[in-house]
């Protein structure tokens, strides 16, 4: 019954350094997608996909690339991390993109970029 | 534009209360979803309840209800007899064709409750 996993649940990078935060759901969820939260906001899209080989640009897409080579997987890579890129980071996926569909959520990861 | 508004940035209700969030919501698209999530202090995101814009009836789970007026484009959630682990932020969000079916998120709602 895993759902929606992400890693890692926290991490700290030096500023103009890359990593990748993995996401996997285990649904069959034709939808997923990269959401960032900062205090005192609301989440805001930074990138998604509506299927295996689609992606598309979210709200807040620079700094940031996806891919979708499988429907399980949706990898958020930061090129060169700054520290406006401090936040949480939460993946999410649904059935589909419908307007019907609720998203299921993953646990969120903690990024400092210093 | 698509836009979600929660006018309440915090609120105190005393235990066993009943609480309504309010939620508005800017669409032009007949066709739309509105969702609320809570997100206690441990961070995780929990779907609370749905409403679409075709639905005759308000939607429930729970001690949750959705009051939906669709003429003033509103979908507040009330919570019946809080209870102290109902403190938390809560988010609404919309999803309708005009944004490509992506959610629209308010900046939440912090609700105490007071024992």
């Amino acid at each position: 019954n895993a759902g929606v996993t992400q890693t890692p649940k926290f991490q700290v990078l030096k500023t103009g350094q890359s990593m990748t935060l993995q996401c996997a759901q285990d649904m069959n969820h034709e939808y997923m997608s990269w959401y960032r939260q900062d205090p005192g906001m609301g989440l805001r899209l930074i990138h998604y996909s509506v299927g295996a080989g689609i992606t598309d640009q979210g709200e807040v897409p620079n700094g940031y690339n996806v891919s979708r080579s499988t429907t399980e997987d949706f990898p958020l890579r930061l090129l060169s991390a700054a520290p406006s890129q401090t936040s949480v980071y939460f993946c999410a996926s649904s059935y589909s993109p419908g307007r019907g569909k609720k998203l299921f959520f993953g646990s969120g990861t903690q990024l400092s970029v210093l | 534009a698509q836009k979600i508004t929660q006018t309440q940035p915090g609120m105190f209700v005393q235990e066993k209360e009943a609480v309504t969030l309010d939620c508005t919501y800017d669409t032009s698209d007949p066709s739309y979803g509105l969702f609320w999530y809570k997100q206690p202090s441990s961070g995780e995101m929990i779907f609370l309840i749905y409403q679409g814009s075709y639905d005759q009836q308000n939607a429930t789970e729970g001690r949750y209800s959705l009051n939906f007026q669709k003429a003033r484009k509103s979908a507040n959630l009330v919570i019946s007899a809080s209870q102290l682990g109902d403190s938390a932020m809560y988010f609404c969000a919309m999803r309708d064709t005009d944004s490509n079916y992506q959610l629209i998120w308010g900046a939440g709602t912090k609700l105490i409750i007071k024992p």
